[in-house]
């Protein structure tokens, strides 16, 4: 079966713009994350879903970040009034359940100019 | 908080040389541990998963062990390949709800 998917690949904004990424994770997974990786760095969790619900948001930044995921699939990470700070490779990932293996997608690279 | 730690940054070794990668990390209270590759401009491959339960993982030519006790992990390759040049993380998972925290990574360059 396909893995998971995340688009757009690419995404280049102005600074104060509104962005929205997505992912699609595997079919039947429950867990789902959004992690972001900076140059050089591994990646930093921003929030988990179980289901529909957000069961952890404790690593997004600040409130201009909100993510969902209203039919426990595809889930969408919002950005508002977006910063260069901002910049970087979100990443989302699947499984079956917590405590399980985690697939990663391509990520979206997001530049902020 | 758990902290995870992989060193050295960068390995480069010639082709059919055995490598570890060595990675470290504070909270042992995990179930378990997983390994990564990743290369230039992509996402995240999952390599290998260990559970605390288990002390080794293998898959082809690679192998990770988990000392849960020591906060250590290793991942052996064994023939190296051109092929293996990548990033190598390692995560350790936190909570019930296993957010992963990662590692910097190694990024290894296997030389022809």
């Amino acid at each position: 079966g396909a893995g998971v998917s995340q688009t757009p690949s690419n995404k280049v904004t102005e600074k104060g713009k509104y962005v929205e990424l997505r992912c699609d994770p595997i079919s039947g997974h429950t867990a789902l994350y959004w992690y972001r990786q900076s140059l050089g760095q591994g990646p930093e969790f921003l929030i988990y879903f179980q289901g529909t619900g957000a069961a952890d948001d404790s690593g997004l930044p600040n409130d201009r970040f909100f993510a969902v995921r209203p039919e426990g699939s595809v889930s969408t990470l919002k950005i508002q009034r977006t910063e260069r700070g901002d910049s970087a490779v979100y990443l989302c990932a699947s499984s079956l359940a917590a405590q399980r293996e985690q697939f990663f997608g391509p990520g979206t690279r997001l530049t902020v100019l | 908080k758990q902290e995870v730690t992989q060193i050295p940054a960068a390995l480069s070794v010639p082709e059919g040389e055995n490598l570890v990668l060595n990675c470290s990390f504070t909270d042992s209270a995990i179930y378990n541990l997983q390994w990564f590759r990743q290369d230039p401009g992509k996402g995240l491959t999952s390599l290998l998963l260990i559970q605390s339960s288990q002390r080794e993982q293998t898959s082809g030519r690679l192998n990770a062990s988990l000392d849960k006790s020591s906060g250590r992990s290793t991942l052996y390759i064994a023939a190296s390949q051109p092929g293996d040049s990548a990033t190598y993380l390692c995560a350790a998972p936190t909570g019930a709800n296993s957010k992963l925290t990662f590692g910097k990574g190694i990024t290894l360059s296997v030389r022809p």
